[in-house]
Order: structure tokens, then sequence, then C-alpha cells
């Protein structure tokens, strides 16, 4: 069974770090491009960012760019979003998937609040 | 960035009655014969599922009342016999180019 499961996330000051998890089961993790996808309070999906297989190739929104960094061990079988410079408009709900033409299997998500 | 708008931004259908959602992409999703187009249907607490891709593609386990149709720039997602599970907000994503966009959302409800 396919299982992504999201962890790191919390309260968090603006402008501090943080640095999400997202362990995978069930399938063979180097062989999938992954992405992390936000829901901030009361709002729509908003893609983030996604990493190839081997990690080598990387793309982000424009929104992150240049503060968050995905990464990838394909040895641990874990994806990672490093967070930096977090701003009030970053709390949302993160979640790691997959992708199997598009996102086909998604996490739980977990909960980033940025915030004073 | 492909912007992608829905329409409506929620709907309310009588149980076993038709709901149709669409998606309007600013730009064409459609490459070698493919239109790069998913809808998702993501429950309150749940992790968003995969509907439909490849605009009309139904994922494994979809029951068949889900179907997805046009090419381009325009596509709909029809339920063709509402059912009370189907109460849920519903996107279309673009996968053509990045970013991945989706539209801003279509909540679905009982009337």
């Amino acid at each position: 069974e396919v299982q992504l499961v999201e962890s790191g996330g919390g309260l968090v000051e603006p402008g501090g770090s943080l640095r999400l998890s997202c362990a995978a089961s069930g399938f063979a993790f180097n062989t999938y491009w992954m992405h992390w996808v936000r829901q901030a309070p009361g709002k729509g999906l908003v893609w983030v960012s996604h990493v190839n297989t081997d990690g080598s190739t990387t793309t982000y929104a424009d929104s992150v760019r240049g503060r968050f960094t995905i990464s990838r061990d394909n040895a641990k079988n874990t994806l990672y979003l490093q967070m930096n410079s977090l701003r009030d408009e970053d709390t949302a709900v993160y979640f790691c998937a997959r992708e199997k033409v598009t996102t086909d299997y998604w996490g739980q998500g977990t909960p980033v609040t940025v915030s004073s | 960035d492909i912007v992608m708008t829905q329409s409506p931004d929620s709907l309310a259908v009588s149980l076993g009655e038709r709901a149709t959602i669409n998606c309007k992409s600013r730009q064409s999703v459609l490459s070698n014969n493919k239109n790069y187009l998913a809808w998702f249907q993501h429950k309150r607490g749940q992790p968003p599922k995969l509907l439909i891709y490849w605009a009309s593609t139904r994922e494994s386990g979809v029951p068949d009342r889900f179907s997805g149709s046009g090419s381009g720039t325009d596509f709909t997602l029809t339920i063709s016999s509402l059912q009370a599970e189907d109460v849920a907000v519903y996107y279309c994503q673009q996968y053509h180019t990045s970013p991945y966009t989706f539209g801003q959302g279509t909540k679905v409800e009982i009337k």
C-alpha cells in the first residue's frame, strides 16, 4: 500500500525556519518525481515545488523560490522541504505527493503556522 | 504561469442529479495529442484524491459516475448522479507546464 507521511510542521515566528519531511513506503520511491503542495486556511490548493527522481532537478513556485529548498534521500525513502525566511502567508497545510502522470497519491499533510 | 479558472465557485445539486464543473485554462494544455489536465476531489480532513487525468481518463477505483471531457483550453467534470459522498471541493489542475497550477476550486453540496 502506498503511504506518504508528512512531519515537521508546527508554529514558527516570521523569519524562522522549518524542515518538513515526507516518509514514503509501499512503492519504489527512487523512480518517482515528488511534489509539495500547500493549502492556506480557507483557500485552495497551491503547488509549491517538485524534484526529479535523483534530486538533480528542482522547480519552485515564484512565491517560495530562494526561500524553500526541496530535496530527497532515496536511501531513506524520504522527501524534504527546507523552509527559510518564513512569512505569515506561508501558513498552510503542506502536502507531499507522488507523481505518476500527475500527483496521484498524497499524504495527509502537516500544518505550518507562521505567527508571532 | 498557466492560470486555471473554474466555474461556478459553488453549486448545490439534488441527490441523483447531474453536477457539472467547468475549467478554463488561459493557454492550451494540449501537447502530443494529450491534454495535460487533471481533476481532484478534496474532502475536509482528507488528502486530495485524483479522479481524472489526461482530461478524460478515470483513475483506478473512481466510480464511473465521474467523467471528464474537453480539450485545449476548456474542460468539464461531470458527476452524472450525485451521491451524498460526493460532497467535496473539486479542483482542476494543469500539468503541462511548471508550475502545475490549480483552479480555485468548486464546492459541491447537496440541495
